[in-house]
């Protein structure tokens, strides 16, 4: 079954405890993404990646790391939590874009629930 | 810079009306790409429609349509005949043709409540 998984589902941990949020496809996608979801914001992109070593910051990439060093995973690290990154995060991924640019459809994972005392 | 608006916070209506949710974007590119997802209670998104910026033909996918105009920037979701299982939040976004710019962008979202 074609998807994307996360890991873990929910966590709760305390402020500066460096902590890793998997994400991985199974559909051989190059493109990923991470998206932390706040009420009254929406869905607002950190980080995204074209390919394999290949990544660059989204909107709101302030106290996150990801790395891509195999297509099919793509971690969110935060090196030291603090309150304000309690989010629901969300992974996705899609195929490439197409020749005239712009995204293609993104598939997501079941989301991250993280809360940050 | 690349935006969508939501404006509609919150929408409710009774079953079975039609229900039309906004959607107004800010683009420097004349070649970009729209989306709906929708987000139903158990929380998963789940992908509605892509359409490009050379496509202004409406759009119908059952009770489902889209109406785009770039004239006013908007790509506007309704719903006819609303159904419960309708109820959910729903995101439009907006992706640049661009390359170097693979930033995908999504309004607020529109949480729709169908009454039965």
């Amino acid at each position: 079954e074609a998807q994307v998984t996360q890991n873990p589902r929910y966590l709760i941990t305390v402020t500066g405890k460096k902590l890793t949020v998997t994400c991985s496809q199974n559909m051989n996608h190059e493109y990923m993404s991470w998206y932390r979801q706040d009420p009254g914001l929406g869905l607002r992109q950190i980080y995204y990646s074209m390919n394999v070593e290949v990544t660059d910051k989204g909107d709101v990439p302030e106290g996150y790391k990801v790395s891509r060093k195999e297509k099919r995973n793509f971690p969110l690290i935060l090196e030291s939590p603090s309150p304000n990154q309690t989010s629901l995060y969300f992974c996705a991924s899609s195929s490439p874009r197409l020749t005239s640019g712009g995204l293609n459809e993104q598939f997501f994972g079941p989301g991250t629930r993280l809360t940050v005392l | 810079a690349q935006k969508v608006t939501q404006a509609q916070t919150e929408i409710s209506v009774v079953e079975k009306e039609d229900v039309t949710l906004d959607c107004v974007y800010e683009t420097r590119d004349t070649t970009y790409y729209l989306f709906w997802y929708k987000q139903p209670p158990s929380g998963e998104l789940v992908f509605l429609i892509r359409r490009n910026s050379f496509d202004e033909q409406n759009e119908i996918s059952g009770r489902y349509s889209w109406n785009f105009q770039k004239s006013t920037s908007s790509f506007n979701f309704t719903i006819t005949a609303s159904q419960v299982v309708d109820s959910a939040v729903y995101f439009c976004a907006l992706s640049e043709a661009s390359f170097g710019n693979e930033k995908l962008t999504f309004g607020t979202g529109t949480r729709l409540t169908i009454i039965p």
